[in-house]
Order: C-alpha cells, then sequence, then structure tokens
C-alpha cells in the first residue's frame, strides 16, 4: 500500500496544550496536505507543503516535512475544543494527481 | 461561489438494489475525485477524472461500481447490486487539476440493509 501512515491513531489532550500528529509515507511525493474531519463526514482542508519545503506555518498550525525520512508532522499549538476532529494526511501518489490518506489521528480536546 | 455539493446526504436501500450518488464540483474544477470511508477508516480513492482525459478507475472495488462526468461538471456514481459491505460515506471531492488542494462534499452516508 502506498497509503501515509498516521501517528497515533488517537490523542486526548487538555484545552490550551500542543497536540502533534506524525506521518510517515512510502514513495517520492511533489506535495503533502494535512485535512480535517470532523463528525465523518466532509473534509477541510488545512496546508500543503511542497517537497521543497521543510516547514510551513498557517495560524496555529505548523507543517514540517522530511523528504530523506519520507515523513511530516502537524503541529496545532495552544489547542481548542474545537479542534476536536480527526486528521489526514494526503500525499500525491507517484506524482499522479489523485490524494492517497491515511487511517487519520483522532483528536479530541478537553476543556 | 458554492463549495461541492452532494445528493443524497443519507440513503438506505436494500441489498441487492441499485444506488445513484450525485457530486456537483465547484464549477470551473477541472478535476473530480470519488472516495470511499467506512466507519472509523481512513479514505479510499474510487475514481478520478480530469478534464475530457479517461477516468483514473483503479480504485473500483469491483465491477458494481461505476462513475460518469459530464464535461467538467456533473459526477454520478453508481452502485449495482448493493452489498451491506458497501456501507459507508461516499465523499466526492474537485481541485483545479493541479495537484493542489482538493474541495470535499458533505458526503453521502450509505446504509444497505
Amino acid at each position: 500500500s502506498q497509503q501515509g501512515e498516521e501517528d497515533p491513531q488517537a490523542l486526548s489532550i487538555q484545552e490550551g496544550e500542543n497536540a502533534t500528529m506524525n506521518c510517515s509515507y512510502k514513495t517520492s511525493i511533489n506535495n503533502l496536505q494535512w485535512y480535517r474531519q470532523n463528525s465523518g463526514r466532509g473534509l477541510v482542508h488545512l496546508i500543503l507543503i511542497r517537497s521543497n519545503e521543510r516547514e510551513k506555518h498557517s495560524g496555529r498550525l505548523r507543517v514540517t516535512l522530511d523528504t530523506s525520512k519520507k515523513s511530516s508532522s502537524l503541529l496545532i499549538t495552544a489547542s481548542r475544543a474545537a479542534d476536536t476532529a480527526s486528521y489526514f494526511c494526503a500525499t500525491d501518489f507517484q506524482g499522479a494527481q489523485k490524494l492517497v490518506f491515511g487511517q487519520g489521528t483522532r483528536l479530541t480536546i478537553n476543556p | 461561489g458554492a463549495g461541492v455539493s452532494q445528493s443524497p446526504s443519507n440513503k438506505v436501500t436494500e441489498k441487492g438494489k441499485d444506488v445513484e450518488l450525485r457530486c456537483d464540483p465547484i464549477s470551473g474544477h477541472t478535476a473530480l475525485y470519488w472516495y470511499r470511508q467506512r466507519l472509523g477508516q481512513g479514505l479510499e480513492f474510487l475514481i478520478y477524472f480530469q478534464g475530457n482525459s479517461a477516468p483514473d478507475k483503479s480504485g473500483l472495488p469491483s465491477d458494481r461500481f461505476s462513475a460518469e462526468r459530464t464535461g467538467e461538471s456533473v459526477s454520478t456514481l453508481t452502485i449495482q447490486r448493493t452489498q451491506q459491505e458497501d456501507s459507508a460515506v461516499y465523499l466526492c471531492a474537485s481541485s483545479r487539476g493541479d495537484a493542489g488542494t482538493q474541495y470535499f462534499g458533505p458526503g453521502t452516508r450509505l446504509t444497505v440493509l
């Protein structure tokens, strides 16, 4: 399988703490994306990082990419209850336009 | 403009019946994708349309599954002779076709009894 794999599968933290999720993949990529899913329905795009980038920020989100290790991390700082969701990484498959999604990390922020 | 829309939002059907799921992509998006997501699982790629090119059907799980797209507009995913294992949320996404951001619809939750 060429799917990405997220780690951990589930994460539960207190509001205000930082949450870190990791993603590993198997093939060379053009870019890696992170998506959020609430309540098992549509996904919302969070951030895209290209293979020639090492770090990217968007608000409270920080994404890193290490192509030598074929891994990425998503850091959410100062978490809020509204951040409770499943988070998925997605990679383009062998340069094609379709995305391959991992199994996701279920993040729970406790008030 | 409007986002990706899907209909119906929920569909309950009996085993053996055929179902059609509809996706309206964002206007101007040349690429359209169908995914399946079983409960608590990640997304499984099903099929991808890009402009007038032949669709990438490599993710369709069996010949009971088919999809069509008219030009760069509406797509229909058809599942024939549904099985209980087909129960899942079916998600549609569209993009500009540049391997960038995909915009997802709210999904259709299919339940096969």
